[in-house]
Formats: C-alpha cells, sequence, structure tokens
C-alpha cells in the first residue's frame, strides 16, 4: 500500500517560515492535500490540489508537490499556527485508495 | 451551512457491535461521495471507507475490510457505519468527512464519535 511519510515535528519561531514535508513515491504525479487539526478539533482542509485554499484559509498557506515530495509552507508563522499538520492522497490504483502521512507536530517557539 | 455530525458511539466489548451515523445537511448529500476517517487515542489520521454518491461503489482500509460496512440512506441524508467484530485497536474517534470534487479532498469534517472497544 501507498505509504506518505511525514517529519514528526518542526519547530519555528514566530514570523519565520514552517515548511513541513511529505514523501510518498511519486507523490508530484497525484493530487496531495493537507489538514489542520488543533488539539480537540477535527480537521481542517487547508491545502487541495497540491497547492489551492479553501475559501477563508490565509495566504499564508501554501502547497507545492513534484518527484517524491509534495511540501506545505507556512509563511509569517503565528502561535495560532500551533497544530497536527497531515497530508492526504487519493491512490486510485488502490482497493484501500485514503492515504494520510504519519502527521507532523508545528510548534511555535 | 454544510454541518455533518456523527452518534452512535460508545462503549463496546470485544468482538461487539455498533453502528455509527452522520446527518449531514446544507448541501445536496447524494451528489456527494462520503468517507469515514478515524483517529485512536494520540495518534494520526487513519483513512477507514469512502461510499459513492449513488451508494454502489465503496472503499474499505486494509484493517477493517470484512468487519465494517459503509452504507448511505441519501432520502434521509444519513451515512452509516455498521462496525462488527471489534478490536480494542478500533478504539478511536471516528469523523465522518465529505469528498470534495477535486482530487477527493476532504472538504468538510463532523466533530467525532468516540468509540471505545474495552471488557
Amino acid at each position: 500500500s501507498y505509504v506518505l511519510t511525514q517529519p514528526p515535528s518542526v519547530s519555528v519561531a514566530p514570523g519565520q517560515t514552517a515548511k513541513i514535508t511529505c514523501g510518498g513515491n511519486n507523490i508530484g504525479s497525484r493530487s496531495a492535500h493537507w489538514y489542520q487539526q488543533k488539539p480537540g478539533q477535527a480537521p481542517v482542509l487547508v491545502i487541495y490540489d497540491d497547492s489551492d485554499r479553501p475559501s477563508g484559509i490565509p495566504e499564508r498557506f501554501s502547497g507545492s508537490n513534484s518527484g517524491n515530495t509534495a511540501t506545505l509552507t507556512i509563511s509569517r508563522v503565528e502561535a495560532g499556527d500551533e497544530a497536527d499538520y497531515y497530508c492526504q492522497v487519493w491512490d486510485s490504483n488502490s482497493d484501500h485508495p485514503g492515504v494520510f502521512g504519519t502527521g507532523t507536530k508545528v510548534t511555535v517557539l | 451551512e454544510v454541518q455533518l455530525v456523527e452518534s452512535g458511539g460508545g462503549l463496546v466489548q470485544p468482538g461487539g457491535s455498533l453502528r455509527l451515523s452522520c446527518a449531514a445537511s446544507g448541501f445536496t448529500f447524494s451528489s456527494y461521495e462520503m468517507n469515514w476517517v478515524r483517529q485512536a487515542p494520540g495518534k494520526g489520521l487513519e483513512w477507514v471507507s469512502y461510499i459513492r454518491g449513488g451508494g454502489t461503489t465503496m472503499y474499505y482500509a486494509e484493517s477493517v475490510k470484512g468487519r465494517f460496512t459503509i452504507s448511505r440512506d441519501n432520502a434521509k441524508n444519513i451515512l452509516y457505519l455498521q462496525m462488527n467484530s471489534l478490536r480494542a485497536e478500533d478504539t478511536a474517534v471516528y469523523y465522518c468527512a465529505r469528498d470534495s470534487f477535486v482530487g477527493s479532498s476532504f472538504d468538510y469534517w463532523g466533530q467525532g464519535t468516540l468509540v471505545t472497544v474495552s471488557s
């Protein structure tokens, strides 16, 4: 089955840029999506289709996807961005198509 | 306003059964594919199951295949997850999530319902 690997944690100072990677075999050929989850809350979609932002998501959130790595970038990080972030793809060639990454805890110093 | 409200969680013994429901409102339910996603305590997200809008196509995670059944009632705008032969490792918060029309991202989520499998 398809595996997506993320770093367990990323630390960043307020105002700086956080980059969260999502590694998967030829992930660049698939659409990658990103979710933010704060403690006790349901996940929220922050990036879909590699780099598009849903309505209401700040422009500070951006995404890219190429080769074996998809990346979520959070610019001008704020304290409120502290959360867990998950990447996700749909492996349409599989009988078990839904795949989430292992998750990354973003800590704002 | 899109709303998804899960119910049916609770404490169940190993080997037991439980049926989760997800009541949908604020959109044309039958037009959307739907999913169940779960999260064990302190762990990451795990996709569980998918169903097409018309209910004709379903997919399951390997970990639940043969034990869980996803279904939907488009007349009542309700998504279901029938869970049989429950195991301790099925303990999790279960979320229903709407599948967007773009790349199978999940654009709306319910608040989740907790299932605890324990004797």
